[in-house]
């Protein structure tokens, strides 16, 4: 079963500062999608970005970008001039074939004023 | 405006009595699912539905049971069988299809009292 991984469970940038998250995968698969997710304290799921694995240029999203490493099996999301409504719950989250998304733990950040 | 709608937004739940979780999108979406959120666990999978009558378990789909009797809604039924079921519950739905990212509903809150 494909597993996701994000091994930092609560991060803190200072605003207007970068900050990055890192999550892993495991995967037999070659073709599959990746994303990440943002949870504020209203507890809405947000899409921030996607990137499609047999995409090698990195996807971005005005401040959001993602550091894709197809080979390490790495998504690690960048969140550059930090803001303070960036403050959430961030899930990294992988999606091949036929199969549902299957999401990491998560990781909160704070954003410091 | 499209969108998925999920009520109510809190709701208790006595020991012994079950409880269903209402989930209707008009966004024309093919498939929905069923998400389960505690502190440090992530999203883990109940249920999910590709088609209308069609429906398959997810990773923790004991003490649940779903219908899918049409394209628009999907409820969750929260039995007694369900040991803990004080829980986030978060409904999604998609284009079925891995590219297709989630459009989720804002959650029911399930409390036992």
């Amino acid at each position: 079963a494909q597993t996701v991984t994000q091994s930092q469970p609560e991060m803190s940038v200072q605003e207007a500062e970068t900050v990055t998250l890192s999550c892993t995968y495991d995967t037999s698969e070659s073709d599959y999608y990746l994303f990440w997710y943002k949870q504020p304290p209203s507890r809405q799921m947000i899409l921030v970005i996607r990137q499609e694995a047999y995409k090698q240029q990195n996807a971005t999203e005005n401040r959001f970008s993602v550091n894709f490493q197809k080979a390490a099996k790495s998504f690690s999301l960048k969140i550059s001039d930090s803001q303070l409504g960036d403050a959430a719950m961030y899930f990294c989250a992988y999606n091949s074939g036929n199969t549902p998304l299957v999401f990491g733990k998560g990781t909160r950040l704070s954003v410091i004023a | 405006d499209g969108g998925i709608t999920q009520s109510p937004k809190y709701l208790f739940r006595k020991e012994g009595q079950n409880v269903t979780l209402s989930c209707e999108q008009n966004l024309n979406h093919d498939a929905m699912y069923w998400y389960r959120q505690d502190p440090g666990q992530g999203l883990r999978l109940i249920y999910y539905s590709q088609i209308v009558n069609d429906f398959q378990k997810g990773d923790i789909a004991e003490g649940y049971s779903v219908s899918r009797e049409k394209k628009e809604s999907f409820p969750l039924t929260v039995t007694s069988a369900q040991k803990n079921p004080t829980a986030f519950y978060l409904c999604a739905s998609s284009m079925w299809g891995r590219m297709y990212g989630y459009t989720f509903g804002s959650g029911t809150r399930l409390t036992v009292v």
